[in-house]
């Protein structure tokens, strides 16, 4: 977990707020991965990133999830008008542009939100 | 996208005993790795295997890439109460991008 940072650790929003999560990944790595976690249960692809570009988001869903990783900066992933639902743990993972190669991601402590 | 089946999905198990669970997929991965969850904490990576065929092992845990690269097991040999926890398979598919198993949730008794 060294490196990937992540914040807030746990987040509490009312119904129809809005929530942001930030991950910084580790230093030198270009690609971000995002990924849900329900009580109980594993850990579910959300989206797929690297500098700029989504590479994939199909775990994501299309109404009031949106997630970037500008030039500068964190990557954030932004839930619109929570819901109750949307209480999970959202792990940031990072791993180095190499491609085609022998590649680990690495996982950051996870954003708890909680929609009350 | 490309899912992953993991199991079993928990065991239960005596301290001293051998511990096997492993993921399959219809799908072939370039890389498989598998970590392990603590309660309240981010997956920690526990081994990463590269190649087709590759056995790897980290202390008392051996891994394994399957051969189709469409499957890996996970052993951990006399286990330990620290070893309880939840252990995720993941594969890598070729543009990066990783899938995980559903894990499986490991108990030991002391």
């Amino acid at each position: 977990n060294a490196g990937v940072m992540q914040n807030p650790r746990h987040l509490v929003r009312r119904r129809g707020q809005e929530a942001r999560l930030r991950c910084s990944p580790m230093k030198g790595h270009s690609h971000v991965y995002w990924y849900r976690q329900l009580p109980e249960e594993g850990l579910k692809f959300m989206v797929y990133l690297q500098k700029e570009n989504i590479i994939d988001e199909s775990g994501m869903p299309k109404e009031r999830f949106s997630a970037e990783f500008p030039k500068e900066g964190p990557s954030i992933l932004r839930i619109q008008q929570v819901v109750r639902g949307d209480s999970a743990a959202y792990f940031c993972a990072s791993s180095p542009s190499v491609r085609n190669s022998g590649n680990t991601i690495y996982f950051g402590e996870g954003s708890w939100l909680t929609v009350v | 996208g490309q899912q992953l089946n993991q199991s079993p999905q928990s065991m239960f198990i005596q301290e001293g005993e051998d511990v096997s669970m492993n993921c399959t997929s219809s799908s072939i991965f370039n890389t498989w790795l598998w970590y392990k969850q603590d309660p309240g904490e981010g997956p920690v990576l526990l081994i990463a295997l590269y190649k087709a065929g590759e056995l790897t092992s980290n202390g008392r845990l051996t891994a394994q890439f399957g051969i189709t690269r469409k499957d890996s097991f996970l052993n951990i040999s006399a286990s330990i109460p620290s070893d309880v926890g939840i252990y995720f398979c993941a594969g890598q598919l070729r543009n990066n991008d990783m899938r995980f198993g559903a894990g499986t949730r490991l108990t030991v008794k002391p």
